[in-house]
């Protein structure tokens, strides 16, 4: 198993602001991704972090509102830029294992726009 | 394009039933499905991973079943507890390079003592 960090777990921005989220990863991972979950809602894929190449982004999700880091292979960041309150979820990392199949989630930050 | 729906979106048993867990999907051509445990204010905890070429998986307690031909899976909890309660998610894996997940909208369980 994998296991996933994220900074910081929680946070409330004004509208206009704009977050870093960070995701740490206790081993080297190939691909990262990005999931937003609203409430009430399920998770919906973001986009995937690939090391040493751009992001590769799901319909409705654009680089500009959600730009993505990949520095290495066990951290990533997600900005949300120019929040608005419907910005407002949970946002998840998620890797998967070795078998590549079944996949892992961190904790989750929970951001409130105001 | 792929669509999980999971019935009910609320169940409520008391301490000791054997439950179902339904997930239903629209697209047969799946890699896997996976059922997904999420607490409050935490993140997912896998579950149960079926292949696509397998019928059932278990682990303790539970027995996650599949059956692509109808595009069902089910979630088998066995003499449920209190600790059992939690939002279930079911997704399905297609093909290609990230095997992307789609999740379902997810199954609250409530157990009581």
């Amino acid at each position: 198993s994998a296991v996933i960090s994220q900074k910081p777990s929680r946070d409330i921005c004004q509208r206009g602001t704009s977050l870093t989220i960070q995701c740490q990863v206790d081993s080297q991972v190939t691909m990262m991704f990005w999931y937003r979950q609203q409430p009430g809602q399920s998770l919906t894929l973001i986009a995937t972090a690939n090391q040493g190449s751009e992001a590769t982004y799901e319909s409705g999700f654009v680089i500009d509102k959600f730009p993505i880091s990949r520095p290495n292979l066990t951290f990533s960041t997600l900005t949300v830029s120019n929040m608005s309150p419907e910005d407002s979820s949970i946002y998840l990392c998620s890797v998967k294992g070795r078998n590549q199949e079944t996949q892992y989630f961190g904790p989750g930050t929970r951001l409130l726009v105001l | 394009k792929q669509e999980v729906t999971q019935i009910p979106a609320a169940l409520s048993v008391p301490e000791g039933e054997n439950l179902v867990l339904n997930c239903s999907f629209t697209d047969s051509a799946i890699y896997n499905l996976q059922w997904f445990r999420q607490d409050p204010g935490k993140g997912l905890t896998s579950l149960l991973l079926i292949q696509s070429s397998q019928r059932e998986q278990t682990s303790g307690r539970l027995n996650a079943s599949l059956d692509k031909s109808s595009g069902r899976s089910t979630l088998y909890i066995a003499a449920s507890q209190p600790g059992d309660s939690a939002t279930y998610l079911c997704a399905a894996a297609g093909g290609g390079a990230t095997n992307k997940l789609i999740f379902g909208t997810g199954t609250l369980l409530a157990v009581q003592p």
